[in-house]
């Protein structure tokens, strides 16, 4: 199985912050992954695909990047409504399997 | 607009079983393949079961091989999760997910609660 890990579990960032989120695989996943936002309570967002490639709708201040085993996901400047817990997911073989997940809090 | 409702969780005692449903509309079902994600309470995501738009290939996680089954049944739009020999670490949320053709999830249910204790 493909074991994904991300770093740092958790942020405390100010509003406009810079905010870059690590997601590493055990081994290579092409450019196979997709980044989540969770809000309490609340379904888990698509926000990215293939490794960088931003869903309809979702802000541009949200990036990503890499391939193999290293991605980041990167908010250019963080919002209010950015405050969350974000999660990588690989798509490249199965079983599928998440990151640890990442909260970005408040400072 | 898409929607995923899940149903059918609820308490049920270690050794049992029980039968997820998520009735899904909006999108035209037979054509995408649906997932089971759960998530244990306070913790992260963990994908459960896949399978294909016409129900001919399922995945499974390592953890739920052997005793959860998924199926759907294109005429009525709906996706189950039949789960036996349920576990106290089967105690989670349980989310339905659309696959976006690409095994990633654009669109999910609100989750249906599923609960293992004596």
């Amino acid at each position: 199985d493909i074991q994904m890990t991300q770093s740092p579990s958790s942020v405390s960032a100010s509003v406009g912050d810079r905010v870059t989120i690590t997601c590493r695989a055990s081994q290579g996943v092409s450019g196979w992954l997709a980044w989540y936002q969770q809000k309490p309570g609340k379904a888990p967002k698509l926000l990215i695909s293939g490794a960088s490639s931003l869903l309809s709708g979702v802000p541009s201040r949200f990036s990503g990047s890499g391939s193999g085993t290293d991605f980041t996901l990167t908010i250019s400047s963080l919002q209010p409504e950015d405050f969350a817990i974000y999660y990588c997911q690989q798509g490249n073989s199965f079983p599928l399997t998440f990151g640890g997940g990442t909260k970005v809090e408040i400072k | 607009q898409v929607q995923l409702v899940e149903s059918g969780g609820g308490v049920v005692q270690p050794g049992r079983s029980l039968r997820l449903s998520c009735a899904a509309s909006g999108f035209t079902f037979r054509s995408y393949g649906m997932h089971w994600v759960r998530q244990a309470p306070g913790k992260g995501l963990e994908w459960v079961a896949g399978i294909w738009y016409d129900g001919s290939n399922e995945n499974y996680a390592d953890s739920v091989k052997g005793r959860f089954t998924i199926s759907r049944d294109n005429s009525k739009n709906t996706l189950y999760l039949q789960m036996n020999s349920l576990r106290a670490e089967d105690t989670a949320l349980y989310y339905c997910a659309k696959d976006i053709q690409l095994y990633y999830f654009d669109y999910w249910g609100q989750g249906t609660p599923v609960t293992v204790s004596s």
